[in-house]
């Protein structure tokens, strides 16, 4: 079975503090996400990476940047949270290719700024 | 206008209820994906399929290319199906990016 965990279920950080999500993958998989979940606006895609050191904006790259410096691994920052970024984040993986697009999701982070 | 969008936004029913949600789309796609999302987070592929019909249990999810619509059917429906369902589409030119649905939540009654 495919495995994407995620680094923290719940994390708490004050407006200004540097934020970094971890995302680690167990299956090889090519394709690496990053999105947040709100209330209403369904699932919204962040940054994706279809390789080790590439990355391609998604909807709404703003206020975050991303590393994969290794295949199993794609890590979210937040340079300086804000409150607006209060929210929940998911991780998915798929394993890259023509029609082998189904993604495998992590647990998620709740991520409060106060 | 969301590129897809879903219905009902909400669904309460009773056990035992036949459940339909549906997903409409207005692009131009390779596949579309039925997922499931228990409280707590986590995300399940259910589905996904670029034509016809697919049964796995008591869920069935069949697609419309034509009219770019698909339905979500639950028989027999029972509490642990309690979830929001998510509707997304893959993009004719893309292997990775999906156009995501708002999800239906669905309470299913004892």
């Amino acid at each position: 079975d495919v495995k994407v965990t995620q680094s923290s279920r719940y994390l708490v950080k004050r407006t200004g503090e540097k934020v970094f999500l971890e995302c680690v993958q167990d299956m090889d998989h090519e394709n690496m996400f990053w999105y947040r979940q709100d209330p209403g606006l369904g699932l919204r895609l962040i940054y994706f990476s279809y390789d080790v050191k590439m990355k391609e904006k998604g909807d709404i790259p703003e206020g975050y940047s991303v590393s994969r410096e290794k295949k199993e691994r794609f890590s979210l920052i937040l340079e300086s949270a804000s409150t607006n970024q209060t929210s929940m984040y998911l991780c998915a993986s798929s394993p890259g290719g023509v029609n082998t697009d189904t993604q495998y999701f992590g647990p998620g982070t709740r991520l409060t700024v106060l | 206008k969301n590129e897809v969008e879903q219905s009902p936004q909400n669904l309460t029913a009773q056990e035992g209820e036949f459940i339909t949600i549906n997903c409409s789309y207005s692009v131009g796609i390779s596949a579309l994906h039925w997922l499931q999302q228990h409280p707590g987070g986590g995300i399940v592929s259910l589905f996904m399929l670029s034509s016809g019909k697919k049964k796995h249990g008591r869920l069935i999810a069949t697609i419309n290319i034509q009219e770019k619509h698909s339905s979500l059917h639950i028989t027999a429906s029972h509490p642990r199906d309690s979830a929001v369902y998510i509707c997304a589409v893959t993009l004719m030119d893309s292997n990775y990016q999906l156009i995501w649905g708002a999800g239906t939540k669905l309470i299913i009654k004892p």
